[in-house]
């Protein structure tokens, strides 16, 4: 079946650090992967997609690249800030009988001044 | 506005008295999607449905019901809640269902259902 690996958290950073959160997933087919972010008391958003191998999915300083040869959706930014204090889920979808999207169990960031 | 509504936003009741959360969008989307959310266990689908009158089961549909009768209404059903339902419930729609591989397969989420079942 499909499934979505992400990093355990809490990350916590400091303001201006580079972030890095892990994503693997398994699936049949060619899923598309997406990254949405959760903040307090809030729905889903989505962050960035990608949907073919290779694709680099990008928003808000950002980025993940979609790499089939190790079955990764890595999310990165090069400089955290306090205000991307969520949780980050990745999730992949592709179509094998039923739609539906898989999450990750979600990672939370802490960003402290 | 496109948006997800959903009501009630917070909830608590007790064992076994039915109750409905209202899920509505504005966005003329096809599809639906009703999530829960629980520590540790991330999102599961728990129905979802393709069009009008079409619905069916996700990953975890036990203790749960859903009708779609008209294109922007997606209600969640729990006939007689149990306090292992205590938990964020979250609808989404879009253009098209979950592996189109385009654009309109992007979820857009409502703002979340805090059910607790005592």
């Amino acid at each position: 079946g499909n499934s979505v690996t992400q990093m355990e958290g809490p990350v916590t950073l400091s303001e201006e650090a580079f972030l890095t959160i892990n994503c693997t997933y398994t699936a049949t087919g060619y899923p598309s992967l997406f990254w949405y972010v959760q903040y307090p008391g809030e729905g889903l958003q989505l962050l960035l997609k990608a949907t073919k191998a290779d694709d680099k999915g990008s928003n808000k300083g950002f980025e993940a690249t979609y790499r089939k040869e190790t079955t990764s959706f890595h999310l990165e930014k090069g400089s955290v800030q306090v205000s991307d204090s969520a949780v980050y889920f990745c999730a992949l979808s592709v179509y094998s009988g039923y739609s539906t999207l898989t999450f990750g169990k979600g990672t939370m960031l802490l960003v402290s001044p | 506005e496109a948006q997800v509504t959903q009501n009630p936003r917070y909830l608590i009741t007790v064992t076994g008295k039915k109750l409905t959360v209202t899920c509505s969008q504005n966005m003329n989307h096809e599809y639906m999607s009703w999530y829960r959310q629980d520590p540790g266990l991330g999102l599961r689908q728990i129905y979802y449905s393709m069009n009008v009158e079409v619905t069916d089961k996700g990953d975890v549909p036990e203790g749960y019901k859903v009708s779609r009768k008209e294109k922007r209404n997606f209600p969640l059903i729990l006939e007689s809640p149990s306090p292992n339902q205590t938990s964020l419930y979250f609808c989404a729609s879009s253009s098209q269902p979950p592996g189109a591989g385009t654009s309109q397969e992007t979820q857009y989420f409502g703002p979340g259902t805090r059910l607790l079942v005592l």
